[in-house]
């Protein structure tokens, strides 16, 4: 497809399991951004990389979540020992190059993974 | 850092009524500036942006934005509001030219367009 693509659409876990979010970009775009949109709020930065370096790693709440990505492609959102707190939606972006000012920093939104942390 | 600032969390409107939703950023360097919508149970769409030049920006549907520098806004406005833009709405800021990639969003308007 032409979008981005996140899966799972929904997960649910138990308090203290790790889970794996995996978000396919545009093909094309060197530039991937993680978000989180807990309940009633905006969204919050996580990570952005840049190819496969994450040159802006400061939205990550804690040491309990990291990332990657494989070359320009698949990226991972990793969390682990999962929190109640963690429960939120997690987005992921792409552009076609983060670090341009104008239309090829246009962020193209996916549908989402639905975190529950029982 | 920036930061947006959306001064209605919740609008209720009528069919037909005009709608103008506000949007304030606190940077003091050239920005990008985004509307973002999202429909019940869909995904962030971009509604439009300002990137540089005109700043009266048209998007989809109908809506329209203006960027005023000196009042750091980008407030979203339509003439005559459907039943069908009932959504929630999100200004975003980023400022790739001073290294700030990811979009900082403001908190979100829940639009409800009744019948």
């Amino acid at each position: 497809g032409a979008g981005v693509s996140q899966s799972p659409s929904n997960k649910v876990t138990e308090k203290g399991k790790d889970v794996e979010l995996r978000c396919d970009p545009i093909s094309g775009h060197t530039a991937l951004y993680w978000y989180r949109q807990r309940l009633g709020q905006g969204l919050e930065f996580l990570i952005y990389f840049q190819g496969n370096s994450a040159p802006d790693k400061s939205g990550l709440p804690s040491d309990r979540f990291s990332a990657e990505r494989t070359g320009e492609s698949v990226s991972t959102l990793t969390i682990q020992r999962t929190q109640q707190e963690d429960s939120a939606v997690y987005l992921c972006a792409s552009s076609v190059d983060g670090v341009k000012r104008g239309r090829r920093n246009e962020q193209f939104f996916g549908p989402g993974t639905r975190l529950t942390v029982l | 850092a920036q930061s947006v600032s959306q001064h209605n969390h919740h609008v209720i409107l009528s069919e037909a009524a005009s709608l103008e939703l506000g949007c304030n950023y606190s940077y003091g360097g050239t920005v990008n500036l985004f509307w973002y919508v999202q429909y019940p149970g869909q995904h962030l769409q971009l509604l439009l942006k300002y990137f540089s030049g005109d700043p009266l920006v048209k998007g989809i549907k109908g809506f329209e934005a203006e960027f005023i520098k000196s009042k750091f806004s980008f407030n979203l406005r339509k003439p005559s509001v459907q039943w069908s833009d009932t959504a929630e709405y999100f200004c975003a800021v980023n400022a790739p030219g001073a290294g700030s990639y990811q979009l900082t969003f403001g908190k979100g308007t829940k639009l409800s367009v009744i019948p």
